[in-house]
């Protein structure tokens, strides 16, 4: 069935460091990605999202990669701060039409920043 | 700007009791989502609202769960009764249209005994 999962349920990296968190699709029809980050009681942040049209795409600090060839796509931070430690999910928006407005999550990667 | 609404932020109840979830959208934003998230997982979608019409709700639980956006702006998400499976936090989202950025409340904790 179509997926959207990550590669690695954890991520530790040292203050400073650039992170890169990596997830999976396994519809080739999707076209449109989001990255969230969820903070312990709080609901999914958006961070960056990217269309099929794009292979990359920059914010402030964060850069998102879309391989589509392989169904990839990451999300690489860089200076990490222990202020983003959090459950990154990478998540799908439909695959189109009458589909869009449908989030597919993946499960999740907890990255934990040490000072 | 104002995010997404939700209250409570906690409710404790026992099993086959009633409970309600309220949610207010960003302001303009015409689709709302209500989502299901367990414990380690992703949310996953319940209902999705096009102004008051419910547009896609083929994961809601129906003999239990429903959900309501009368006038198009806020909306309630009621189960009745719980169960003990029903314990997860459910959140809310919004966005002006189902292909634009989804933006999530704080979500209200459920803890179902």
């Amino acid at each position: 069935g179509e997926s959207v999962g990550l590669h690695l349920p954890t991520l530790s990296v040292q203050e400073g460091d650039n992170s890169i968190i990596n997830c999976a699709y396994s519809n080739s029809a999707s076209d449109y990605f989001i990255w969230y980050k969820q903070e312990s009681g709080k609901g999914p942040q958006f961070i960056i999202d990217i269309r099929s049209n794009m292979d990359k795409r920059q914010g402030q600090r964060v850069t998102v990669l879309l391989n589509k060839t392989v169904k990839h796509l990451s999300l690489q931070i860089a200076a990490t701060q222990p202020g983003d430690s959090a459950v990154y999910f990478c998540a799908e928006n439909g695959a189109g039409g009458t589909s869009y407005g449908k989030l597919t999550f993946g499960q999740g990667t907890i990255l934990t920043v040490h000072p | 700007e104002a995010g997404v609404v939700q209250s409570p932020r906690y409710k404790i109840i026992e099993k086959k009791q009633p409970v309600a979830f309220w949610c207010n959208p960003i302001s303009g934003h015409n689709t709302l989502y209500w989502y299901l998230q367990n414990l380690g997982q992703g949310p996953e979608l319940l209902i999705r609202y096009e102004n008051e019409e419910a547009v896609d709700d083929s994961q809601l639980p129906k003999d239990r769960f429903s959900a309501e956006r009368l006038k198009g702006v806020d909306s309630t998400l009621k189960i009745q009764p719980a169960e003990l499976g029903d314990s997860a936090v459910y959140l809310c989202a919004s966005s002006l249209a189902g292909f634009d950025t989804q933006y999530f409340g704080p979500g209200t904790r459920l803890t179902v005994l």
